[in-house]
């Protein structure tokens, strides 16, 4: 079945360091892939999306690039802030339900 | 756009008892997911509506979860006979799907504890 696995953490950086998190999938088809970050005491916000191989996502000085080769879809970002403090989800949506398969999440924690 | 919200935002109750969710999606949204999440993971999928149809429910925890969208606006997650286990996040999203493609998003959230 469909799956997504992403690094554990917590992640500890200083502010302006360069952020990776890295996210692999499982599905068949030709799913589509989002970050996801919470933030504490909140809901999940939609950071960013791909739909297809080669795709792009960008927001916030966040990027991440849908590999359909090595099937992953890492996130990163250039210089992190201490405000990108958060929990980040990986997850895939295919199939025709619709839902989505989440990662286990990565914390971050930037230290100023 | 309001966002999607969610009612109450915390539940504290005793095992046995029953509880209701509410979930008010985005106004021009046609589905509404439910989801679970357990500290330390992710949200873990539940249900699914499009409009007043449930398109998914074998997903459910057990038969003490119910949930329904009368009129295909909002929505309300029920669980009977709560036990301790039924602890978690119990989050809410909405969507406009659109041949296929649709982008989810999620309400605050009703945190539950049950004593």
């Amino acid at each position: 079945g469909n799956s997504v696995t992403q690094m554990e953490g917590p992640v500890t950086l200083s502010e302006e360091a360069f952020l990776t998190i890295n996210c692999t999938y499982t599905a068949t088809g030709y799913p589509s892939l989002f970050w996801y970050v919470q933030y504490p005491g909140e809901g999940l916000q939609l950071l960013l999306k791909a739909t297809k191989a080669d795709d792009k996502g960008s927001n916030k000085g966040f990027e991440a690039t849908y590999r359909k080769e090595t099937t992953s879809f890492h996130l990163e970002k250039g210089s992190v802030q201490v405000s990108d403090s958060a929990v980040y989800f990986c997850a895939l949506r295919g199939g025709s339900q619709g839902n989505l398969i989440f990662g286990k999440g990565t914390k971050l924690s930037v230290k100023p | 756009d309001t966002g999607v919200s969610q009612n109450p935002r915390h539940k504290i109750t005793k095992r046995g008892q029953n509880v209701t969710f509410r979930c008010d999606p985005i106004s021009e949204h046609n589905r509404l997911y439910w989801y679970r999440q357990t500290l330390g993971q992710g949200p873990e999928f539940l249900t699914y509506f499009q409009n007043e149809a449930q398109l998914e429910k074998s997903r459910l925890l057990s038969d003490r979860f119910s949930a329904e969208r009368p009129k295909g606006s909002f929505s309300t997650l029920e669980i009977q006979r709560t036990e301790q286990g039924d602890s978690a996040m119990y989050l809410c999203a909405s969507s406009l799907n659109r041949g296929g493609q649709e982008t989810q998003y999620f309400g605050p959230g009703t945190r539950l504890l049950v004593l």
